[in-house]
């Protein structure tokens, strides 16, 4: 079982529509996660931050941690042909020691 | 621009040669990362080197091997290359405090013919 599982899809939606990516995970030690941005041909670009379990809002983004479970979410309310990217789910443990584990990402497409 | 600097872009090479790719960091970030990313396996994390030492190694092959110099910039060469060494290699930063995530380059998108 791999550390970090995310479905690739791709995730094609209209736009204005309310997207949902996940991530699951296995390591208990895991503390603090992350959500990644990668457009086409550049460097993720760090989109949230969660530590430990919770919800964290920034504008349409909203990011839930459920720790029991070993689950992660990224929801994106009125989704805009922009969001269309590459969403990588990241995660680290509290030790420091160990570096970001990163899932596949998953494609989504906003369709105008 | 995020702050980290990768060179150069792109690199074709041919089968058995060796390349050098650069990155520079963040200023004020003392760890450097170097992942390495294709279609099939997503990023997967190479090396790690915090204020010049190495701090952790993840799957880096023999073939491959990197230093932090003491004005932190980091090189990762790859020698003895194969086709399957094409993929987009990446360079990270991250600051000496916390756990915040790291600041990634652009990237250098390397092709073995």
């Amino acid at each position: 079982q791999k550390e970090v599982e995310q479905d690739p899809g791709p995730l094609s939606v209209p736009e204005g529509a309310i997207v949902s990516l996940n991530c699951t995970y296995s390591n208990s030690a895991f503390q603090y996660f992350m959500w990644y941005r990668q457009y086409s041909r550049k460097g993720p670009e760090l989109l949230m931050y969660t530590y430990s379990s919770g919800n964290k809002e920034d504008g349409r983004f909203t990011a839930q941690v459920d720790k029991s479970s070993k689950y992660i979410s990224l929801f994106i309310r009125d989704s805009q042909p922009s969001d269309s990217a590459t969403y990588l789910c990241a995660m680290i443990s509290n030790s420091g020691n160990t570096p970001l584990v990163f899932g596949k990402g998953t494609r989504l497409s906003v369709i105008a | 621009d995020s702050g980290v600097t990768q060179t150069p872009k792109h690199l074709i090479t041919a089968t058995g040669q060796r390349v050098t790719l650069r990155c520079s960091p963040r200023s004020g970030d003392l760890s450097v990362y170097w992942y390495q990313q294709s279609l099939d396996q997503g990023l997967q994390f190479l090396i790690q080197y915090y204020n010049g030492e190495e701090r952790a190694k993840g799957n880096i092959l023999e073939r491959f091997s990197a230093q932090q110099f003491p004005d932190l910039h980091s090189e990762l060469n790859l020698s003895s290359l194969e086709l399957g060494d094409s993929a987009l290699y990446f360079c990270a930063s991250s600051p000496p405090w916390g756990n915040y995530g790291y600041t990634f380059g652009s990237g250098t998108r390397l092709t073995v013919v």
